[in-house]
């Protein structure tokens, strides 16, 4: 069956960068994603990448995906205190433009310390 | 402003009571989806929708019932059946035949049965 792991918390100094690692089962997956939670709310879609693709960048976030070992990263440079938040790796294997629902990891807590 | 609404955005309820969560899009998305967040858990699908009038379970869809009657409205009750019912609950939804199957999230509703 599908799943999705990730370490529940992360902390990291202001300036430096933030590297949040998600490991995942099902080799089938065609869509990767990564999914920001701030305190009560609901979440926001930061970034995904494509099976096929091994690295995305997005101005302060890169995503790398290494699809032998089934693992996906996101690295956030420069953290600031805005980053401070859930971030959760989910993943798809609907390749067909259907509906289908995400699988997620049970999030990493992202600490920013002064 | 296009988006999703969800209401209210607290909700408290006594055992043994029926309760239906709202969820309603201005994005003419034609898929829409529940899922249930636990404190320390990923998110889990309890139903999804990809057309008026249509349904089906997700992984966790024991105690729930869902309807859609509009494309932009898929409300969520949450059944006496349903044991353990205390959670966070998060309505998406995304556009069918984009490959990357994008979802966007509602803000939640805090359910407390007390």
């Amino acid at each position: 069956g599908e799943d999705v792991e990730q370490s529940l918390f992360l902390s990291v100094r202001e300036g430096d960068s933030s590297v949040i690692n998600c490991t995942y089962t099902d080799s089938s997956s065609t869509y990767l994603y990564w999914y920001k939670q701030e305190p009560g709310a609901g979440l926001q879609l930061l970034t995904y990448i494509f099976s096929n693709m091994d690295m995305k960048q997005d101005q302060r976030l890169t995503v790398l995906l290494n699809k032998k070992d089934k693992h996906l990263s996101l690295r956030i440079a420069d953290t600031q205190t805005g980053d401070s938040a859930i971030y959760f790796c989910a993943e798809s294997i609907n390749s067909g433009g259907g509906a289908d629902g995400l699988t997620f990891g049970k999030g990493t807590h992202l600490i920013i310390q002064p | 402003d296009g988006g999703i609404t969800q209401s209210p955005k607290y909700l408290f309820r006594k055992e043994g009571q029926n309760v239906t969560l709202s969820c309603e899009q201005n994005l003419n998305h034609d898929a829409m989806y529940w899922y249930r967040q636990d404190p320390g858990q990923g998110l889990r699908l309890i139903y999804y929708s990809q057309i008026v009038n249509d349904f089906q379970k997700g992984d966790i869809a024991e105690g729930y019932s869902v309807s859609r009657e509009k494309k932009e409205s898929f409300p969520l009750t949450v059944t006496s059946a349903q044991k353990n019912p205390t959670a966070f609950y998060l309505c998406a939804s995304s556009l069918l035949g984009t490959p990357y199957n994008e979802q966007f999230f509602g803000p939640g509703t805090r359910l407390t049965v007390l």
